[in-house]
């Protein structure tokens, strides 16, 4: 099936604890983006990648990193984690950018809470 | 549950209906539109797409319009159903220097009444 899947589904750390929401796809989609939604404030683009070792800043990069290291995988990495980061994230694929209309699929979500 | 859209603007339909989500956006540069389809528990999914060179596209019972003059998008649900019932978000997707970025709107929140 074809499918984005995220790990861990949920999950409650402290303030500083780095930790790391693991994403994949098997859909061999170049385009991979992290997204953190929040109430009122709709989704917002944390960063993205076009291929393997390509990313660059989405609206909201500051606290975030990622890497793509493989086509297939697009970790996001919490190095010292905030309250403020407590969020629902979302991470999803594309083949191509979607202005040539390739949608993006997203994964189920990460729900974090950082006390 | 989700906490998703505590704040979201509401539209509240009859069954057999048609909807009418309207969403404005704010990049003259924005060249290519999508609409999204968010169920509790779930992440968004793609529902339709339009380009800045288009003013009208179709789909299975959505139909998405987009006025350049305004910025201005709505997306135009016939027939809603239950099923129907979800947030609904437009995105607008600008070119970067890696490749692109996405923008969404703060989305609707969609009731279908049986």
């Amino acid at each position: 099936e074809a499918q984005v899947t995220q790990n861990p589904r949920y999950l409650i750390t402290v303030t500083g604890k780095k930790l790391t929401v693991t994403c994949s796809q098997n859909m061999n989609h170049e385009y991979m983006s992290w997204y953190r939604q929040d109430p009122g404030l709709g989704l917002r683009q944390i960063y993205y990648s076009m291929n393997v070792e390509v990313t660059d800043k989405g609206d909201v990069p500051e606290g975030y990193k990622v890497s793509r290291k493989e086509k297939r995988n697009f970790p996001l990495i919490l190095e010292s984690p905030s309250p403020n980061q407590t969020s629902l994230y979302f991470c999803a694929s594309s083949f191509g950018p979607p202005e040539s209309s390739y949608e993006q699929y997203f994964g189920p979500g990460t729900r974090l809470t950082v006390t | 549950g989700e906490s998703v859209g505590l704040h979201l603007p509401t539209l509240s339909v009859q069954e057999g209906d048609n909807s009418i989500i309207n969403c404005a956006y704010s990049n003259s540069a924005s060249d290519y539109f999508i609409w999204y389809k968010q169920e509790s528990g779930k992440g968004p999914q793609f529902i339709i797409d339009i380009r800045s060179n288009m003013d009208k596209r179709q789909g299975q019972r959505v139909t998405v319009l987009l006025n350049k003059t305004v910025k201005h998008l709505s997306l135009q649900i016939a027939a809603t159903q239950p099923g129907d019932s979800a947030v609904y978000f437009c995105a607008e997707n600008r070119s970067g220097t890696g490749g692109f970025k996405t923008i969404f709107g703060a989305g609707t929140r969609l009731f279908v009444k049986a």
